[in-house]
């Protein structure tokens, strides 16, 4: 089992409707977590990351994180076409250094 | 500018043959590390190096070797590709390796092991 899941997708939105990502990992004892956005052919670039439970917004993009399940999301609000692109989740485990992703959702916006 | 070279861009070697990829940093960062990305698979750890002299090993260090002597430099090192190598692979680096750091990616080189 990957320790880090998501579903690939592809994900279809309609421009300026809301886009839900979801994530989930096995191991217990992880602390950090984070989503990066790829573009076709591009290196990944963070979007957000979050540490404790609940939400964090910034800007149009909201993370939320849920320990006890074990799982962590990544909503995309008035989706625009500038943000299709693959997202990675990732998970640092209970050792520094590591960094665990997921395989990715890919998103396409349309117009 | 900021930012983290990796060399070359794309490489197409044979079975045997021992190449290396080199990454270079010049934001002064402790922290390093090199990625495989593989479709479905997404991007694996293959090893990082939280400062100089100090690596340790990812989630698949088989058939891959670093070195780090010196804090803007991180090689990956494959003695014997093999096919199952290709891939396209990423460095990054980060200030100290902290949790709450933007990491920072080279853009990447594609290997093809024929």
């Amino acid at each position: 089992q990957k320790e880090v899941e998501q579903n690939s997708g592809p994900l279809s939105v309609p421009e300026g409707a809301i886009a839900s990502l979801n994530c989930t990992y096995s191991d217990r004892g992880s602390q950090s977590f984070f989503w990066y956005r790829q573009y076709s052919g591009k290196s990944p670039e963070l979007i957000m990351f979050i540490y404790s439970n609940g939400d964090k917004e910034d800007g149009r993009f909201t993370a939320q994180l849920n320990k006890a399940s074990q799982y962590v999301s990544l909503l995309i609000r008035d989706s625009q076409p500038s943000d299709s692109a693959t997202y990675l989740c990732a998970v640092i485990p209970d050792s520094w250094g590591k960094l665990q992703f997921g395989a990715g959702t890919q998103v396409v916006v349309t117009p | 500018e900021a930012q983290v070279t990796q060399n070359p861009r794309y490489l197409i070697t044979v079975t045997g043959k021992k190449l290396t990829v080199t990454c270079s940093q010049n934001m002064n960062h402790e922290y390093m590390s090199w990625y495989r990305q593989d479709p479905g698979l997404g991007l694996r750890q293959i090893y990082y190096s939280m400062n100089v002299e100090v690596t340790d090993k990812g989630d698949v260090p088989e058939g891959y070797k670093v070195s780090r002597k010196e804090k803007r430099n991180f090689p990956l090192i494959l003695e014997s590709p093999s096919p199952n190598q290709t891939s396209l692979y990423f460095c990054a680096s980060s200030s100290t390796g902290a949790p709450n750091e933007k990491l920072f990616f080279g853009s990447g080189t594609q290997l093809s092991v024929l």
